[in-house]
């Protein structure tokens, strides 16, 4: 079964210091990859998504992510953060033929000041 | 932009009650979600509609059921609400095939809290 994993529940780091955030999925065939952030007692917002293409994607909000299909991991990043960037971030993986997402269990992102 | 409306923010309800929760979305979405969030499960899916009327279980349909008449329209029915339906509820669309550019958009979210 096709699976997402989030490796870190929560991140805790100061503000304006770099973060990566990682994401490995399972699958043996085609995907479409997706960061999502969702800020306190809203929903899901899309950050950004691969699709096809270069393998590194850039999104919104100065974050960006990089597809490797050896390794099957997206793993987000963001070089320098700040406060408002505290929310929750999930990845998502999407079956190509398919319109079921399979979300990770999210990380907390806490920007310290 | 595309908006996903869904009607209650916060419900708090008794055991046993019946709950209708609602959705509406206003880009012509042919797909249509309800997820369920609960802290460290992530989000799973309760139920899917990829047309009017058509409906598909998704991975913790037990106690749920819903209802897609129209096109705009995704409600999520708990017939007798439980304890442990007490969570966050997530509604989301998207295009469906031929059209499809990938992402889910979301509503705010509901959060029901069954007494």
């Amino acid at each position: 079964a096709q699976s997402v994993t989030q490796l870190d529940s929560q991140v805790p780091v100061f503000e304006e210091a770099p973060v990566e955030l990682r994401c490995n999925y399972s699958s043996s065939v085609s995907v479409y990859l997706f960061w999502y952030v969702q800020y306190p007692n809203q929903g899901l917002q899309l950050l950004l998504k691969y699709l096809s293409g270069s393998t590194l994607v850039k999104g919104i909000n100065g974050f960006e992510a990089e597809f490797n299909k050896s390794q099957t991991s997206f793993h987000l990043r963001k070089p320098s953060v700040h406060i408002s960037d505290t929310a929750e971030y999930f990845c998502a993986v999407r079956k190509s033929g398919t319109y079921k997402y399979i979300f990770g269990t999210g990380t907390r992102l806490k920007v310290l000041a | 932009d595309v908006k996903v409306t869904q009607s209650s923010r916060y419900l708090v309800k008794r055991t046993g009650e019946k709950v209708f929760l609602e959705c509406v979305q206003d880009m012509d979405h042919e797909n249509m979600f309800w997820y369920r969030q609960d802290p460290g499960l992530g989000l799973r899916l309760i139920y899917f509609s990829y047309d009017v009327k058509m409906k598909e279980k998704g991975d913790i349909p037990e106690g749920y059921s819903v209802s897609r008449e129209k096109k705009e329209r995704f409600s999520l029915i708990l017939e007798s609400a439980s304890t442990n339906q007490t969570s966050m509820y997530l509604c989301a669309s998207s295009f469906g095939a031929g059209r499809a550019t990938g992402e889910l958009f979301f509503g705010e979210g509901s959060r029901l809290t069954v007494l």
